[in-house]
């Protein structure tokens, strides 16, 4: 069975910094899909970035990328020049290729301080 | 133009009861689905239906019954509450292959007193 990880329960980052979220996981898949989700207080769940693991290439939406390393089963998340808006939990996510069954981490929750 | 809809947003109701959350898409997907989100906010898939058939069923208790009338709705309905039955639950849908993410419904937050 798939198991993602999120290592970090909690992070804070200062408006306008930079700060990364961690995110490893566990398949023996070569062909997967992996989704950051980010749920703010209004527990609206918004698709934040998405990464097909047979893309080398590394996912980028404006101030949101990530770092994809296969052979690592990393897919950490990056956020630049941080928001007050950018506070939420963020989860990340894995799903097999042509499946439906999404497997979640637990989630970290982000504080970005004025 | 609300792509997943769900209604109610709040739920508050007695043990015992017998209640229904809906849930719609305007995405033209063909599969939708229902987690639960508990107090500590981890996510876990209840059900999926692909084209009105069940794909997924994760161990979920049988007072839990999704109905899915067309691709475009899939209902959740919950006999006999409990206590533990309290969570967030959420819709979700996406296109059959799965390739693409899946879009997520606002959340209806039932609570079983």
């Amino acid at each position: 069975a798939q198991t993602v990880t999120q290592s970090q329960p909690e992070m804070s980052v200062q408006e306008a910094e930079t700060v990364t979220l961690s995110c490893t996981y566990d398949t023996s898949e070569s062909n997967y899909y992996l989704f950051w989700y980010k749920q703010p207080p209004s527990r609206q769940m918004i698709l934040v970035i998405r990464q097909e693991a047979y893309k080398q290439q590394n996912a980028t939406e404006n101030r949101f990328s990530v770092n994809f390393q296969k052979a690592a089963k990393s897919f950490s998340l990056k956020i630049s020049d941080s928001q007050l808006g950018d506070t939420a939990m963020y989860f990340c996510a894995f799903i097999k290729y042509n499946n439906n069954d999404m497997r979640f981490g637990a989630g970290t929750r982000l504080t970005v301080k004025p | 133009d609300t792509a997943v809809s769900q209604t109610p947003k709040y739920l508050v109701t007695q043990m015992g009861n017998d209640k229904s959350i809906k849930c719609e898409q305007n995405l033209g997907h063909d599969t939708m689905y229902w987690y639960k989100q508990d107090s500590k906010k981890f996510l876990k898939i209840m059900f999926s239906y692909n084209n009105k058939e069940l794909i997924i069923n994760e161990t979920v208790p049988n007072r839990f019954s999704p109905k899915s009338p067309d691709k475009a709705h899939l209902n959740l309905h919950i006999n006999s509450l409990e206590l533990g039955d309290s969570a967030v639950y959420f819709c979700a849908s996406s296109a059959q292959d799965g390739v693409v993410a899946q879009y997520f419904g606002p959340g209806t937050r039932l609570t079983v007193l």
